[in-house]
């Protein structure tokens, strides 16, 4: 399977917790993009990887969120001291390079944390 | 942070029947709009990538016309079968950032 893969696709964890999730990117893909998607809500922008640089940032983000993309392949997204409100889906989505083409998703990290 | 609004949030459809869905979108800086479809346990999958006013696009008994100038596009479902049943997403694509909206949640009664 060469499409986009996320690990794990479950967490749960307890409150104050660090967690950390992964993204293998399709391997010829540029940009590398990271969202958040609550229940009812479409998926929010978290930030965005132009090979290993990280070109933006939410400015919703809390500074317990880090991410890397250590040579421009694969992508980590590190969440510190974990609260309730930081339960949600995280989808990692890569793409070529152009805006034309369409973004290819991985199936997400559900986490949970109580 | 960009408005890109979606309707209905939700809809229940008899199978056979056609439908369609509405997004939004501000109609200053376009540079191009997507609409993704969800299954459940799945990822979301492109259906079509919509760059020029008035495009037309066509993938079986899906289609979708954009107008950038009013700053909207429909989705149309002809025949809905089952399998049909998704969140439909679309996103706004400015600057680099795709902006998404709140989805469509369709479920098709068999």
């Amino acid at each position: 399977d060469t499409g986009v893969s996320q690990d794990p696709r479950h967490k749960i964890t307890k409150r104050g917790q660090n967690v950390t999730f992964r993204c293998d990117p399709i391997s010829e893909h540029n940009r590398l993009y990271w969202y958040r998607q609550t229940l009812g809500q479409g998926p929010e922008f978290l930030t965005y990887f132009q090979n290993e640089a990280q070109l933006e940032k939410s400015r919703l983000l809390s500074d317990r969120f880090s991410a890397e993309r250590p040579k421009g392949s694969f992508s980590t997204l590190e969440i510190q001291r974990t609260e309730q409100g930081d339960s949600a889906m995280y989808l990692c989505a890569s793409l070529p390079g152009g805006d034309n083409e369409k973004l290819f998703f991985g199936s997400g990290t559900q986490l949970s944390v109580l | 942070i960009l408005n890109v609004e979606q309707s209905p949030q939700s809809l229940h459809v008899q199978e056979g029947d056609s439908t369609n869905f509405t997004c939004s979108f501000p109609s200053s800086n376009f540079y191009a709009l997507h609409w993704y479809r969800w299954e459940t346990a799945k990822s979301p999958e492109a259906l079509f990538v919509m760059t020029l006013n008035g495009d037309e696009k066509k993938k079986g008994r899906i289609s979708a016309t954009l107008n950038t100038k009013e700053g909207y596009s429909y989705l149309y479902i002809k025949g809905s079968q089952p399998e049909d049943s998704a969140t439909y997403l679309c996103a706004f694509i400015g600057g680099n950032q795709f902006y998404f909206g709140t989805g469509t949640s369709l479920t098709v009664i068999p």
